[in-house]
């Protein structure tokens, strides 16, 4: 079965460092892939998605991801953070329309 | 547009308990998938529906249930409720060709 590992548990940055948030799946195949973001006490919002086409997908927020299959790899990057991106990040694959399988999460502070 | 709507928001239960949670899904979506997330993981798969049908069930016992109706509200059912199932329990909807799946504001189960 898939699998996806989050790198980092918790990771602290100050205001206006880069960011790069790690994202492995466990097989290839065409597989669809997704960062959502968790906001304290809010829903889980979509922050990316790729399906197919240029491997640099940009999404809300000044956040951008890139798709290497080779390395089965779904990197979360934005150029400078603010303390307003605390929350917890979750990479997540599917294959169609298949139920989506998250990481374990990795939590973001913002530190000014 | 409403996004998807959970009820209750928090629930406290005993041990042994059953429960009902209800979810909503975006006006259009025909599609409903529920999920459970633990505290400190990702979420994690329990049943899709689509046109009332089961499409598919994760690694759940049989104390999970679940329904679509006709107008694709779904509700979860968990019996005989273990200290275990403490979570969040998240509906969420998709337009199956669309591929993306939008999140509700879950349902905060504490058992007791």
């Amino acid at each position: 079965a898939q699998s996806v590992s989050q790198h980092n548990h918790h990771v602290i940055l100050s205001e206006a460092a880069s960011l790069e948030l790690g994202c492995n799946y466990s097989y290839g195949g065409t597989v669809n892939l997704f960062w959502y973001v968790q906001y304290p006490g809010q829903h889980l919002q979509l922050l990316l998605k790729y399906f197919s086409g240029d491997p640099l997908v940009k999404g809300i927020k000044g956040f951008e991801a890139e798709f290497i299959k080779s390395k089965f790899s779904f990197n979360l990057r934005k150029p400078s953070v603010q303390w307003s991106d605390t929350a917890e990040y979750f990479c997540a694959v599917n294959e169609g329309n298949t139920p989506l399988v998250f990481g374990k999460g990795t939590r973001l502070s913002v530190i000014a | 547009d409403a996004g998807v709507t959970q009820s209750p928001t928090h629930l406290i239960k005993t041990r042994g308990q059953q429960v009902t949670l209800r979810c909503s899904p975006i006006s259009g979506h025909k599609s409903v998938s529920w999920y459970q997330q633990v505290l400190g993981q990702g979420p994690q798969f329990i049943f899709q529906y689509y046109e009332k049908e089961e499409r598919g069930r994760g690694n759940f016992p049989d104390r999970f249930s679940a329904r679509q109706f006709p107008n694709y509200s779904s509700e979860l059912n968990v019996n005989a409720l273990l200290l275990g199932d403490s979570a969040l329990y998240l509906c969420a909807s998709l337009v199956v060709a669309a591929e993306t799946q939008y999140f509700g504001p879950g349902t905060r189960l504490l058992v007791l």
